[in-house]
């Protein structure tokens, strides 16, 4: 069976500092990753997908980069955090597109002080 | 651009009332897909409808697709406290067909 591991689950960080957020997929290859971002527990919103490695399309413009540098590996990262960065930052994957359900990774909770 | 709207973003009842929430989308979908986010948890995947009008059912849950593809509703019958969190829509965008998200509808229920 497919398992969706993200790390890590909480993370309080300076404003300026740099930000690196690993997930990794088991149990498929090639799967759609994505990076979802959800401020004040509410709505979901996309920040990254990819459909293969060293793809990468990025949504919203933001001060976030991410990168696959491996077929199960998503990473999302950021050279300089500011306050607005805080949020509860998820990871997901998907056999392709929206014809298939999302799984979620527990997310990682950011916050920026 | 294409959204995805939901109503009510708050609900709350009593153990044993039902619940529906309801999910607007501003254009046709191929599909949509339902999720359950738990407090402090993350979306956990229900079901996803296809064909107009569809109907589906899990226990005391019911999942419509209307028949124009563009809005759908869930309802819980009998709710229970371990149906609280928060219940999200989603539909596919864009020519990837990734998923938007509605903002979702919390739901408490009062034991």
């Amino acid at each position: 069976s497919q398992t969706i591991h993200q790390w890590p689950a909480t993370l309080v960080q300076p404003v300026g500092s740099p930000l690196s957020l690993e997930c990794t997929v088991e149990g498929t290859s090639n799967p759609n990753l994505y990076w979802y971002r959800q401020a004040a527990g509410r709505g979901l919103q996309l920040l990254f997908y990819s459909i293969g490695i060293g793809q990468i399309s990025s949504e919203v413009p933001q001060n976030l980069s991410a990168s696959r540098p491996q077929d199960r590996q998503f990473i999302l990262s950021s050279k300089k955090l500011l306050l607005s960065d805080s949020g509860f930052y998820l990871c997901a994957w998907s056999f392709g597109g929206s014809l298939y359900g999302y799984t979620f990774g527990s997310g990682t909770r950011l916050t920026v002080v | 651009g294409q959204q995805v709207m939901q109503i009510p973003q708050y609900q709350h009842v009593q153990e044993g009332e039902d619940f529906t929430t309801y999910c607007n989308s501003s254009t046709t979908l191929s599909n949509i897909q339902w999720y359950k986010q738990r407090p402090g948890g993350h979306p956990v995947f229900l079901i996803q409808l296809v064909k107009s009008g569809e109907v589906k059912k899990q226990k005391r849950l019911t999942f419509q697709f209307g028949e124009a593809k563009k809005n759908s509703s869930l309802h819980i019958t009998a709710t229970q406290t371990t149906d609280v969190g928060t219940y999200f829509c989603a539909g596919p965008t864009g020519s990837q067909g990734n998923l938007i998200f509605g903002k979702g509808t919390k739901l408490s229920v009062k034991p």
